[in-house]
């Protein structure tokens, strides 16, 4: 069964650091490109950052630029992201989604098909 | 970065009518639109991809459309089942951006 499932999250204070875990497995995960998607208590769906599937393009939210890292082991079927400088508006539910691309007459078509169930992270001061 | 506008915000309908949706893109974005699920407490889910395009294993009842930057999602028979909150994403380029999401519930 393809699965992501995340950990790490918890209660951290304002500053301070936390790094995010998700396991993959069902599939190859080195041939996927991943992604780390955010939702704030009540809020909508806010895109993270992204990361290919050797490690060699990264991209991040402008709010989020110069304070997480993402990165993966492919060796472990694992994603990471590394987060310093918590703020409040950092809390929320973190997910990892797998980024399946396909082409088309037109193009690659990019969508997130598989989704873990999420870890909260609360920033608190 | 590129902004996607959905309306209405929340609707209420009754089982069996046909509910639409719509994201408006600010940019043009082609057919890059993906359309996602979100029950309460649960991950989203992919319904439809490249705006017209029906994940696998997702009922017929969910269908996508595109009339140049605006794109719509129809449920042609609500069910309870598919009482949630729905939101587009942009799939065109990084920043990915999500519509702010139209909740469904059932009258």
């Amino acid at each position: 069964e393809v699965q992501l499932v995340e950990s790490g999250g918890g209660l951290v204070q304002t500053g301070g650091s936390l790094r995010l875990s998700c396991a993959a497995t069902g599939f190859m995960f080195s041939s996927y490109e991943m992604n780390w998607v955010r939702q704030a208590p009540g809020k909508g769906l806010e895109w993270v950052s992204y990361i290919s599937g050797r490690s060699s393009m990264t991209d991040y939210a402008d709010s989020v630029k110069g304070r997480f890292t993402i990165s993966r082991d492919n060796a472990k079927n694992s994603l990471y992201l590394q987060m310093n400088s918590l703020r409040g508006e950092d809390t929320a539910v973190y997910y990892c989604a797998r980024d399946f691309g396909s082409y088309d007459s037109t193009g690659y078509l990019r969508r997130m098909d598989v989704w873990g169930k999420g870890t909260t992270v609360t920033v608190s001061s | 970065d590129m902004q996607m506008t959905q309306s209405p915000s929340s609707l209420s309908a009754s089982v069996g009518d046909r509910v639409t949706i719509t994201c408006r893109a600010s940019q043009t974005i082609s057919h890059y639109l993906n359309w996602y699920q979100q029950k309460p407490g649960k991950a989203p889910k992919l319904l439809v991809y490249a705006a017209s395009s029906l994940q696998s294993g997702v009922t017929s009842r969910f269908s996508g459309s595109t009339s140049g930057t605006d794109f719509t999602l129809t449920i042609s028979s609500l069910q309870p089942e598919d009482s949630a909150t729905y939101f587009c994403q942009q799939g065109f380029r990084t920043p990915y951006t999500f519509g702010q999401g139209t909740k469904v519930e059932i009258k």
